[in-house]
């Protein structure tokens, strides 16, 4: 497609739910970034993949998040078991390149996660 | 550890106003610095990318300038016009020497909120 593109836009959840929010990125895009911004804040770094491979989820607040890039195209990110403080707007972003400091990222509109 | 700050925090200005947004990062050792804009409700669209070997980037009404040894960032808007109005993020990536295997992270500001009137 011709942009990043995250479904669903928007998601409601009850407290202890399990979540799932999508990234499509740019075609040939080789790394793949997930952000998460909370309310008033800058987006703060996840995880990241180049190609199928995770190569940094350092990010990650808890073990109840989870991401994979199983065919190194379309990227998933999973919450379990869902608290108030995981409200937030996750944001996808990718890069032609391996090395992405080299160049822009390409941002999507974003997830926004509400937990009841 | 990099901390960005970003000054002020909101800004409103009347149309046709030039503006200065400020960014400062406490690590110089940055790779590139970025400047991002995001609408209400919307991702983020990269405005300008300066690599840290350089001093300025320009892009139509926006220019940006780094000032790498005193850790600063401006981000100039000429004749703001209403839809200029939105967040202004800046971002850094620190230099490979710094971070190692870390250099691709990016570390933004809170952003400033800028208003154009009509």
């Amino acid at each position: 497609g011709a942009g990043v593109s995250q479904s669903p836009r928007y998601k409601v959840a009850k407290r202890g739910q399990d979540v799932a929010l999508r990234c499509d990125p740019i075609s040939g895009h080789v790394s793949l970034f997930w952000y998460q911004q909370a309310l008033g804040q800058g987006p703060e770094f996840l995880t990241y993949f180049q190609n199928e491979a995770q190569l940094d989820k350092s990010g990650l607040p808890s073990d109840r998040f989870f991401a994979e890039r199983p065919e190194g195209s379309v990227s998933t990110l999973k919450i379990q078991r869902t608290q108030q403080e995981d409200s937030a707007v996750y944001l996808c972003a990718s890069s032609l390149y391996s090395r992405p400091n080299t160049g822009e990222l390409f941002f999507g509109e974003g997830s926004r996660l509400t937990v009841l | 550890k990099q901390e960005v700050t970003q000054i002020p925090a909101a800004l409103s200005v009347p149309e046709g106003e030039n503006l200065v947004l400020n960014c400062s990062f406490t690590d110089s050792a940055i790779y590139n610095l970025q400047w991002f804009r995001q609408d209400p409700g919307k991702g983020l669209t990269s405005l300008l990318l300066i690599q840290s070997s350089q001093r300025e980037q320009t892009s139509g009404r926006l220019n940006a300038s780094l000032d790498k040894s005193s850790g600063r960032s401006t981000l100039y808007i000429a004749a703001s016009q209403p839809g200029d109005s939105a967040t202004y993020l800046c971002a850094v990536i620190p230099s490979l020497k710094r971070s190692g295997a870390g250099s691709y992270q990016l570390t933004f500001g809170k952003g400033t909120k800028l208003s154009v009137i009509p």
